[in-house]
């Protein structure tokens, strides 16, 4: 299988600040995307990004499918952005969607 | 638009007693459908997957299975639960934009 890394494992944000996640795996993808789950467990699509670069509001992705890696940027961070953000990839064959260990983001007042 | 529903959100349930979950699709076809397990912690490990009625793929032995009776309608099943077999259970379905996963079951075996 593909093995997605992500880093950092855990983040502290004071309100306001601006962060860089990052995602790397190991192969060739079909689909790469980015996910927040919030505090209740449910997984929020993000940016559905197998390359380029793409903005909704306050966050924004690129990923570089040819160096095989992904950043996930997050600026002026609010408390509602606390939770864990979640890369996961699939191949062009296969139907396996492989996550990785996500980084835990907590954005503190 | 498609929506995923899945339920219950929590269940609570002794060892040795079945489980049924259910996961339904609406506003698409014959769509790619999935069930992740999330353990404590972070990972999520892909348990079945279906590419259509009837037809399911297992990812990994273990002591739950799954069902396909409807174009749109998953169920996660066992016929005892084990106290490993608790943790938050997820719903997926796949389409143009990628994975969209339903709200989750939390199962607490006891």
């Amino acid at each position: 299988g593909i093995q997605v890394e992500q880093s950092p494992p855990d983040l502290i944000l004071q309100e306001g600040a601006n962060s860089t996640l990052r995602c790397n795996f190991s192969d060739s993808v079909n689909n790469l995307q980015w996910f927040h789950q919030n505090p209740w467990g449910q997984l929020i699509n993000l940016f559905y990004i197998p390359s380029g670069t793409k903005q909704n509001g306050r966050l924004s992705a690129t990923t570089v499918a040819t160096e095989r890696y992904s950043l996930l940027y997050i600026s002026s961070s609010q408390t509602t952005d606390s939770g864990v953000y979640f890369c996961a990839v699939d191949r062009w064959t296969g139907n396996q969607f492989y996550f990785g260990t996500g980084t835990s983001l907590t954005v503190i007042p | 638009s498609q929506t995923i529903h899945q339920w219950p959100a929590t269940l609570v349930q002794p060892v040795g007693s079945p489980l049924s979950l259910e996961c339904t699709v609406e506003g698409t076809s014959n769509p790619n459908l999935y069930w992740y397990r999330q353990a404590a912690g972070r990972g999520l490990q892909l348990l079945f997957y279906s590419v259509g009625i009837g037809q399911i793929s297992s990812e990994v032995p273990q002591n739950l299975s799954a069902s396909r009776p409807q174009d749109r309608q998953f169920i996660l099943s066992s016929k005892k639960l084990l106290l490993s077999d608790s943790g938050f259970y997820l719903c997926a379905w796949t389409g143009r934009a990628g994975y969209t996963f339903g709200s989750g079951t939390r199962l607490t075996v006891v």
